[in-house]
């Protein structure tokens, strides 16, 4: 079966600590991607890779990096974390190439920034 | 810029029905489609994958169907049970990304 792991499934940090958020998948697939989950505002895409050392800014990229050294692993950083990054962090990957394979997601990481 | 828009937002129907979830897309130039399933607090589960090529795909008792040229797909739940309760999610892939719907959030009462 295919799986996704998120490191935590739920996470409290203070303003201003740097945060990692680690995603695994055990499928061997190319692409990952991390995205944040806010209501009314539905899933945005944060950052995505297609390779090792790979990476592609998403839509909101702004207070987050990213970091990719092993196929199976795409680590999601906040730098200096803030409130407004409260929110539902989800990681998925898929298959290359693009369009033929659907997207497998893990089952999230709801962090709070206090 | 693609967007995509789902509804209703929100759908409470009687145990047994069959329903039909609706999601509309801007820009006709996509590579596929899909429809997911996210439970309360929890990750996205995919349910269906319709490729640009293709015009519906079925597991069970769902069936989805695109048509690419006038920018829809439907989600169709047939004799709708309480465990199908859940927000249902559809989001096109464009380009290198999926775009994602906001979603239907749908109640089955027994």
């Amino acid at each position: 079966d295919v799986k996704v792991t998120q490191s935590s499934r739920y996470l409290v940090k203070r303003t201003g600590e740097k945060v990692f958020l680690e995603c695994v998948q055990d499928m061997d697939h190319e692409n990952m991607f991390w995205y944040r989950q806010d209501p009314g505002l539905g899933l945005r895409l944060i950052y995505f890779s297609y390779d090792v050392k790979m990476k592609e800014k998403g839509d909101i990229p702004e207070g987050y990096s990213v970091s990719r050294e092993k196929k199976e692993r795409f680590s999601l950083i906040l730098e200096s974390a803030s409130t407004n990054q409260t929110s539902m962090y989800l990681c998925a990957s898929s298959l290359s190439p693009q369009g033929l394979h659907e997207q497998f997601f893990g089952p999230g990481t709801r962090l709070t920034v206090l | 810029k693609q967007e995509v828009t789902q509804i209703p937002a929100a759908l409470s129907v009687p145990e047994g029905e069959n329903l039909v979830l609706n999601c509309s897309f801007t820009d006709s130039a996509i590579y596929n489609l899909q429809w997911f399933r996210q439970d309360p607090g929890k990750g996205l589960t995919s349910l269906l994958l319709i490729q640009s090529s293709q015009r519906e795909q079925t597991s069970g008792r769902l069936n989805a169907s695109l048509d690419k040229s006038s920018g829809r797909s439907t989600l169709y739940i047939a004799a709708s049970q309480p465990g199908d309760s859940a927000t249902y999610l559809c989001a096109v892939e464009d380009t290198d990304k999926l775009i994602f719907g906001t979603g239907t959030r749908l109640q089955v009462f027994p």
